[in-house]
């Protein structure tokens, strides 16, 4: 079946200008994560998803983050007055219970952001 | 801050050669999981090992974990350039919903 898909696969804004990055889970997964990547780095964690409700925002970096997701299915992460640090590939990930569990995340491509 | 640290940071090798990677972390955990990503885009699993486990294997890939230690290897045998990338271990702990990645081990198969 369909994995992860994430849109756009990648966005160049100018500094202080708002986005909006999607991620489409695996159908039937309830669990759906996002994470940063700075080059040549590591995954952070950003903020995780129980159906639509967030329990973990904790890796969310400022208030110009948020995020949301429908039921389910799709999540949108906003970042708003983008500035030069936010560049980074943001990926999103699904499972298909609560992490904690044991369970393998199913990663998208990602979106690489560029921010001017 | 990150949870697991992989050793070495880069590694080059040649094409029938052995490549290992180490990760250490340093809470207690439920298992650790070890990822590869393609030139810096979406992360695919390779292997999961339970913290009561010790040794794992899958195809040419072979996982230990030594929990007194908090550390774990991954060792892929008869490397073949395909397996260029970069792996991360990635570590689920306690009650945390998230998984705690690594900085990662860059692995060069040469030719």
């Amino acid at each position: 079946g369909a994995g992860v898909s994430q849109s756009p696969s990648n966005k160049v804004t100018e500094k202080g200008k708002d986005v909006e990055l999607r991620c489409d889970p695996i159908s039937g997964h309830t669990a759906l994560y996002w994470y940063r990547q700075r080059l040549g780095q590591g995954l952070e964690f950003l903020i995780y998803f129980q159906g639509n409700s967030a329990p973990d925002k904790s890796g969310l970096p400022s208030d110009r983050f948020s995020a949301e997701r429908t039921g389910e299915s799709v999540s949108t992460l906003t970042i708003q007055r983008t500035q030069q640090e936010d560049s980074a590939v943001y990926l999103c990930a699904s499972s298909p219970r609560r992490s904690g569990r044991g369970d393998t995340q199913y990663f998208g491509p990602g979106t690489r952001l560029t921010v001017l | 801050s990150q949870q697991g640290e992989e050793d070495p940071q880069a590694l080059s090798i040649q094409e029938g050669e052995n490549a290992t990677m180490n990760c250490s972390y340093k809470t207690s955990i439920n298992n650790l999981q070890w990822y590869r990503q393609n030139s810096g885009r979406g992360l695919v699993h390779l292997i999961l090992i339970r913290s009561n486990e010790r040794e794992k294997h899958s195809g040419r890939l072979r996982v230990t974990l030594d929990t007194s230690k908090k550390s774990s290897s991954l060792l892929i045998t008869a490397s073949r350039a395909a397996d260029t990338a970069s792996y991360f271990c990635a570590t689920d702990a306690g009650s945390a919903r998230q998984l705690t990645f690594g900085s990662g081990t860059q692995l060069t198969v040469l030719p």
